[in-house]
C-alpha cells in the first residue's frame, strides 16, 4: 500500500500560489520524494523530485523539512490548466505505488 | 523520439476472452510497471519488472499475467479470470534512480 497521506481535494483561484502537503512518516533513509501530475485520460507526468531541503524547477518547488516526514509541493501562480490530480510518491524504483492523490481545481 | 508507447489506445473485447495490451519503451529503462485506474480513483499497481525475465506481483495481480522477454517490452494479458476488466490501463518505465517514471498514454479497455 502507498505510504503517503495527502488531502483528497483542494480548490484555488487563478494567480494564487497553491501548496499541497504530503505526509510520509515512515520514509526510509534512501527514499526519494517524487510528485506527479495527471490530467483525465492521460498518464501521470513527472513534476519534481527531491531528497531533502528545497528543490525548484521551472514549474514547481518542493520543500522538505529536516525530518523528511512530510513534503510540500508549491505551484506558483496557478492557472486553469493546472487543474489536475497530484500524486506524492515516496520510495525507490521497486516501490512505485500511488495513493489517491489530491484533486486540485483552479477556478477563474 | 525516446518514449513509452502503449497500444491500442482503445480496446473492446467480449466477456470471457483474454486480451493482451502492448507496452514498449526505447528509454533503456530497466524497470517497467503496469497500473489499472478506475474512474475517479488513483493508480493501482498490477505487476512490475526490474529486469528481463523477472517480474513481481503488485497489489491487484489476480486475473492478469505479464512477460518480460525483452528489456523494451512488457505486455500485459487480461485473462478471463479478471472479474471486472473494464478500466484504464497505464504502463510506465523508470531508471534505477529514485522513482522518476515515464508513462504511456494508456489503453482504455472495455469488456462487453
Amino acid at each position: 500500500l502507498a505510504k503517503t497521506t495527502q488531502p483528497i481535494s483542494m480548490d484555488s483561484y487563478e494567480g494564487q500560489e497553491v501548496n499541497i502537503t504530503c505526509s510520509h512518516n515512515n520514509i526510509a533513509t534512501n527514499d526519494y520524494i517524487t510528485w506527479y501530475q495527471q490530467f483525465p485520460s492521460q498518464g501521470p507526468r513527472f513534476i519534481i523530485q527531491g531528497y531533502k531541503t528545497k528543490v525548484t524547477n521551472e514549474v514547481a518547488s518542493l520543500f522538505i523539512p529536516a525530518d523528511r516526514k512530510s513534503s510540500t509541493l508549491s505551484l506558483p501562480r496557478v492557472s486553469l490548466s493546472d487543474t489536475a490530480v497530484y500524486y506524492c510518491l515516496v520510495g525507490g524504483y521497486n516501490d512505485m505505488r500511488f495513493g489517491a492523490g489530491t484533486r486540485l481545481t483552479v477556478k477563474p | 523520439d525516446g518514449g513509452i508507447t502503449q497500444s491500442p489506445k482503445y480496446l473492446f473485447r467480449k466477456e470471457g476472452q483474454n486480451v493482451t495490451l502492448s507496452c514498449e519503451q526505447n528509454l533503456n529503462h530497466d524497470a517497467m510497471y503496469w497500473y489499472r485506474q478506475d474512474p475517479g480513483q488513483g493508480l493501482r499497481l498490477i505487476y512490475y519488472s526490474q529486469i528481463v525475465n523477472d517480474f513481481q506481483k503488485g497489489d491487484i495481480a489476480e486475473g492478469y499475467s505479464v512477460s518480460r522477454e525483452k528489456k523494451e517490452s512488457f505486455p500485459l494479458t487480461v485473462t478471463s479470470a479478471q472479474k471486472n476488466p473494464t478500466a484504464f490501463y497505464l504502463c510506465a518505465s523508470s531508471t534505477g534512480t529514485g522513482i522518476r517514471a515515464f508513462f504511456g498514454q494508456g489503453t482504455r479497455l472495455t469488456v462487453v
